[in-house]
């Protein structure tokens, strides 16, 4: 079946404009993660949704970001006033529950210029 | 919180030699310890799990043993080919999170 979606695959922007991007889990998969991957370091954990509410959002770096699953499928992470520092490939995971093993998206590479 | 050490951070083989990335963890409660292949540009995916209750666990040419009590865990590839060159994470979960804690990464190169 198909896996984990995301898009945009890359993203450019300019320092202080806002950006969205966008996760499809696996179908009927419930739990649904964040990571943010900077290069050369392993993925570190943003934001876990089981359903449609936000259960862990403690990886969040400021408020500048904010993730949404309204519906319980369909993700997607929002970072107002980006900054240089955001650069990095975000990656979305998603599993059958939440102590199940997590099924990795091919990432969106977002670039503030 | 959990604490994940990897190592090394780069690994360079000749084909066909066998090729060891060892990590380390600091919560004893964590039983759940999966490996993630990522190649360039693409996703990390997952190529073998392992939980607390074993020892051992074997995949054709990739195994990863456990050791409880000194708290760290190895992936072991035999036969390496050109085609294993990638980055390889470790990761770390309790039991009752949802979170692994992840490495920083070993890039493997297999030399044809």
């Amino acid at each position: 079946g198909a896996g984990v979606s995301q898009t945009p695959s890359n993203k450019v922007t300019e320092k202080g404009k806002y950006v969205e991007l966008r996760c499809d889990p696996i179908s009927g998969h419930t739990a649904l993660y964040w990571y943010r991957q900077s290069l050369g370091q392993g993925p570190e954990f943003l934001i876990y949704f089981q359903g449609t509410g936000a259960a862990d959002d403690s990886g969040l770096p400021n408020d500048r970001f904010f993730a949404v699953r309204p519906e319980g499928s369909v993700s997607t992470l929002k970072i107002q006033r980006t900054e240089r520092g955001d650069s990095a490939v975000y990656l979305c995971a998603s599993s059958l529950g939440a102590e199940e093993t997590q099924y990795f998206g091919p990432g969106t590479r977002l670039l503030v210029l | 919180g959990e604490n994940v050490e990897q190592h090394p951070s780069t690994l360079s083989v000749q084909e066909g030699d066998s090729a060891v990335i060892k990590c380390t963890y600091s919560d004893s409660a964590s039983n759940y310890f999966p490996w993630y292949k990522q190649e360039l540009g693409k996703r990390p995916q997952l190529i073998i799990d392992i939980r607390s209750n074993v020892g051992e666990k074997k995949d054709q040419r990739i195994a990863v043993t456990l050791n409880k009590t000194a708290k760290h865990f190895s992936l072991h590839i035999t036969e390496t080919q050109p085609e294993d060159s990638a980055v390889y994470f470790c990761a770390a979960k309790t039991g009752g999170s949802y979170i692994p804690t992840f490495g920083r990464g070993t890039s493997l190169i297999v030399h044809p």
